[in-house]
């Protein structure tokens, strides 16, 4: 079965600091890959997402990058975090083929000070 | 970003009670998913429909695809307090990889 990874659970960063947040999903090749952000009380919004490897699509021009190293592999970047980049990220995958099912990893929830 | 109109945005119920969500959008879908979040945990997907008027069940849970291909429902029969969190509704066009969420629907369970 397909499980899917984020670390850390919790993180808590200063105002200009760098940021790397890692998505890892076991059980399936050549996932489509999903960063969101969720702001508290909030919908779920789309940042970024992978077809493949090195594949990134811009959903939201801001202070966040991605990139997908490894097929399975999905990491969230900054180089300085600003304080509205809190918030609880989420990374999901759904498969390749004809399957449309979208699953969510257990989210980082950052807060930066 | 886009989204979805999802109704009602809070519920408060009694145990017992069935309730009833939805979700509309201007553009028409091929997939409808249903998903259920826990306060400080990833959505848990509850539901997938493919097929315009499809109903499709997962215990309590009844999902339908709407005919228009534009909304769905979602209903939960005789809730329990463990119903308790946000429910979201998320559309995907056919050919695209991005999925539209709903604003989702806080559902509160009283016993």
């Amino acid at each position: 079965s397909q499980t899917i990874h984020q670390w850390p659970a919790t993180l808590v960063q200063p105002v200009g600091s760098p940021l790397s947040l890692e998505c890892t999903v076991e059980g399936t090749s050549n996932p489509n890959l999903y960063w969101y952000r969720q702001a508290a009380g909030r919908g779920l919004q789309l940042l970024f997402y992978s077809v493949g490897i090195g594949q990134i699509s811009s959903e939201v021009p801001q202070n966040l990058s991605a990139s997908r190293p490894q097929d399975r592999q999905f990491i969230l970047s900054s180089k300085k975090l600003l304080l509205s980049d809190s918030g609880f990220y989420l990374c999901a995958w759904s498969g390749s083929d004809l399957t449309y099912e979208q699953y969510f990893g257990p989210g980082t929830r950052l807060t930066v000070t | 970003g886009q989204q979805l109109n999802q109704s009602p945005q809070s519920m408060f119920i009694q145990e017992g009670e069935d309730v009833s969500m939805n979700c509309t959008s201007s553009s028409i879908f091929n997939t409808w998913l249903w998903y259920k979040q826990d306060p400080g945990e990833g959505p848990v997907l509850l539901i997938a429909l493919y097929k315009a008027g499809e109903l499709t069940s997962n215990g309590r849970l009844t999902a339908q695809f709407g005919i228009t291909r534009k909304d769905s429902f979602l209903n939960i029969s005789a809730s329990i307090p463990s119903d308790v969190g946000i429910y979201f509704c998320a559309g995907q066009t056919s050919g695209t990889y991005k999925y539209i969420f709903g604003t989702g629907t806080r559902l509160k369970v009283l016993a």
